[in-house]
């Protein structure tokens, strides 16, 4: 199994500021990581797919990158509605795995 | 529009049974993998079952296999998690999702889910 590791748990950030989303994947995922952002009492949201992909609708702040087993979620402008808990997860193999989890709060 | 909406979820005693629905539309059901994904109070998204389009191909995780069935019926474009032997750790809100490719890739549409209680 694919261990996917997200830190830090929890990050305090200032509207208008850079947020950085760290991932690690216990073995290489190759470019099959993907990026999702939850809201309290919602379902997850696809924000970007294939490590750097945005999906439709989200904003160009949004930016992932890496290669391998280290990925990056940058968010380079924080916004008030961006302010949820990011989830990284590979789709290299079974079973497809989720990192716990990084929740961007205001500070 | 694409869109997956769970049912079936309740209050079940542990040991009990629950089948779980996830009725969709706006895209050809029976071309693409779906799958359930889980998400107990407080915590993270846990995979939970996929199955491929034509349902001849099924995945569990470890935590999970042989007590939960997935299953699918591409005429009435549902699928379904049958669960058995339900535990406390169990309880979770449940949602179906969908893969962005036919034969893989991320999960680009997500159901609201339903929750799943398991408690006496």
């Amino acid at each position: 199994e694919i261990v996917m590791t997200q830190s830090p748990a929890t990050v305090s950030v200032s509207p208008g500021e850079r947020a950085t989303l760290s991932c690690r994947a216990s073995q290489g995922v190759f470019s099959n990581l993907v990026w999702y952002q939850q809201k309290p009492g919602q379902a997850p949201r696809l924000l970007i797919s294939d490590v750097s992909t945005r999906a439709t609708g989200i904003p160009p702040r949004f930016s992932g990158s890496g290669s391998g087993t280290e990925f990056t979620l940058t968010i380079s402008s924080l916004q008030s509605e961006d302010f949820a808990v990011y989830y990284c997860q590979q789709y290299t193999q079974w079973p497809l795995t989720f990192g716990g989890g990084t929740k961007v709060e205001i500070k | 529009e694409v869109q997956l909406l769970e049912s079936g979820g309740g209050l079940v005693q542990p040991g009990g049974s629950l089948r779980l629905s996830c009725a969709v539309s706006g895209f050809t059901f029976s071309i693409y993998h779906v799958s359930w994904v889980r998400q107990a109070p407080g915590k993270g998204l846990e995979w939970v079952s996929a199955i491929s389009g034509s349902g001849d191909n099924t995945y569990y995780a470890d935590s999970v296999r042989g007590r939960f069935t997935i299953s699918r019926d591409n005429s009435k474009n549902t699928l379904y998690l049958q669960m058995s032997s339900l535990r406390a750790e169990d309880t979770a809100i449940y949602y179906c999702a969908k893969r962005s490719r036919a034969n893989g890739g991320c999960f680009d549409y997500w159901g609201q889910g339903t929750l799943v209680t398991v408690s006496s």
